[in-house]
């Protein structure tokens, strides 16, 4: 049983072309995160949703914007994509934040999206 | 700002053997969480284990169990009878507490676990 889902697993794109991830999730959590990862590196946070409030990490570069339409959904949009852009992108949801609601739930990630860049 | 290290980039243990993965962390609060993930090839992050800071007894969960030092800042990962299905790409995580810092993870850069029959 899934319960948050990447689509598509594998994606490819040009230079510059836009593209979009998309995740999906069946646990209805309020806070749906994206995670960059790199080749042989450690996963990196660039937003999160908590419900429809949007958190963008600091050092998260202006070409990479995300949208909750609902709370099933969650899209990562990256404008112009350029060769290091290149990486597994991994949709996570927990049910709450520490501190919030029931307190820290642990996050449950989707398979990944590993986008190539031609 | 918090770091998380994993010195150890690929180890290998015997099936039904045990073996202890190392994680230290550098962070200057004193209530967070620490996560053990494990990522087998091409599959999904799943949790394996996690410790809350404040709590001084040592998480377990089946074959699996965490050393916490909270003064050494170390968080070590113990796999028992290590099984075939453990091969994997292990992370450690640090998660500061409270809900304004979004239960953003942070990442070591993971030790790949080979386990061999």
């Amino acid at each position: 049983d899934a319960m948050v889902i990447q689509n598509p697993r594998y994606q490819v794109t040009q230079f510059g072309k836009p593209v979009t991830l998309s995740c999906s999730q069946t646990l209805n959590h309020n806070v749906m995160y994206w995670y960059q990862q790199k080749s042989s590196q450690a996963p990196k946070l660039l937003f999160h949703y908590y419900d429809k409030d949007f958190n963008n990490e600091a050092d998260t570069p202006d070409n990479f914007q995300s949208r909750r339409p609902n709370t099933s959904f969650c899209f990562l949009d990256i404008r112009s994509p350029g060769l290091g852009d290149a990486a597994m992108y991994l949709c996570a949801t927990s049910r709450d934040r520490p501190g919030q609601g029931r307190g820290n739930q642990p996050q449950h990630f989707g398979d990944g999206t590993r986008l190539s860049i031609l | 700002a918090q770091t998380v290290t994993q010195s150890q980039p690929e180890m290998s243990v015997q099936e039904a053997e045990t073996v202890t993965l190392s994680c230290t962390y550098d962070t200057s609060e004193n209530n967070y969480y620490l996560f053990w993930y494990k990522q087998p090839p091409s599959r999904q992050m799943i949790l394996v284990i996690r410790q809350e800071a404040y709590k001084q007894q040592n998480a377990t969960e089946n074959r699996f169990s965490v050393n916490f030092q909270k003064a050494a800042k170390s968080f070590s990962l113990k796999i028992s009878d290590s099984q075939l299905g453990d091969t994997a790409m292990y992370f450690c995580a640090f998660m500061k507490h409270g809900f304004n810092q979004g239960g953003k993870l942070i990442f070591g850069q993971g030790t790949e676990l080979s386990v061999k029959p």
